[in-house]
């Protein structure tokens, strides 16, 4: 199984910084087939990126996601209010299609 | 606009069966390229893919559960389901449903569209 690790833990920062969050996988991720969920306490994960880099439907363009391999990266390029969330990876390029454990991004 | 309800127990006791429903609205789920799958979060954890089926019932399990796992799915009533044999308190999670795509032939399990979740506690 491909294990997900998310650094970091949490991000503090202010609305209008920029957000950079990492996801390195413990094995090549097959075809890039990488992903980003947003996940708002309460409410259920929203797809964000998917190929490591394709924008979602309705995704702002601040949300950019970079990255191949083993390496990948989130990037959020001016924070807004809403933005301050968990943020997980999701890997579904090996079965069992693993999931990292999350980056919290909150307020500074 | 596509909508998805998790239905079940809340509470279940050790050793008995997890029995949960995913009512699907606004789209029907004899889609040819989209898969129905089920995904859970344990408190503290990471999303844990369980498995996903296709509306000619073909399935798809995560290693890890399968053995223990039931994915059906009913095209008249439009609306899947999950069946988790002998849990434990390792099966308290909150359990969301997710529609991915896929075809009769593969299955590409990146989740864009979610049930609002459902939380099921393990305890006698």
């Amino acid at each position: 199984e491909i294990v997900l690790t998310q650094s970091p833990g949490t991000l503090s920062l202010s609305p209008g910084e920029r957000a950079t969050l990492s996801c390195r996988a413990s094995a090549t991720v097959i075809s890039n087939y990488l992903a980003w969920y947003q996940q708002r306490p309460g409410q259920a994960p929203r797809l964000l990126i998917y190929s490591a880099s394709s924008r979602a439907t309705g995704i702002p363009d601040r949300f950019s996601g970079s990255g191949s391999g083993t390496d990948f990266t989130l990037t959020i390029s001016r924070l807004e209010p809403e933005d301050f969330a968990v943020y997980s990876c999701q890997q579904y390029g090996s079965s069992p299609y693993s999931f990292g454990r999350g980056t919290k991004l909150e307020i500074k | 606009q596509l909508q998805l309800q998790e239905s079940g127990p809340g509470l279940v006791k050790p050793s008995e069966t997890l029995s949960l429903t995913c009512s699907v609205s606004g789209g029907s789920i004899s889609s040819r390229t989209y898969l129905w799958g089920w995904v859970r979060q344990p408190p503290g954890r990471a999303l844990e893919w369980i498995g996903s089926i296709y509306y000619s019932g073909a399935t798809y399990f995560n290693p890890s559960l399968r053995g223990r796992l039931t994915i059906s799915v009913d095209t008249s009533t439009n609306r899947f389901s999950l069946k988790v044999i002998s849990v434990s308190a390792a099966d308290t999670a909150v359990y969301y449903c997710a529609r991915h795509p896929g075809g009769s032939s593969y299955y590409s399990p990146v989740f864009d569209v979610w049930g609002q979740g459902t939380t099921v506690t393990v305890s006698s």
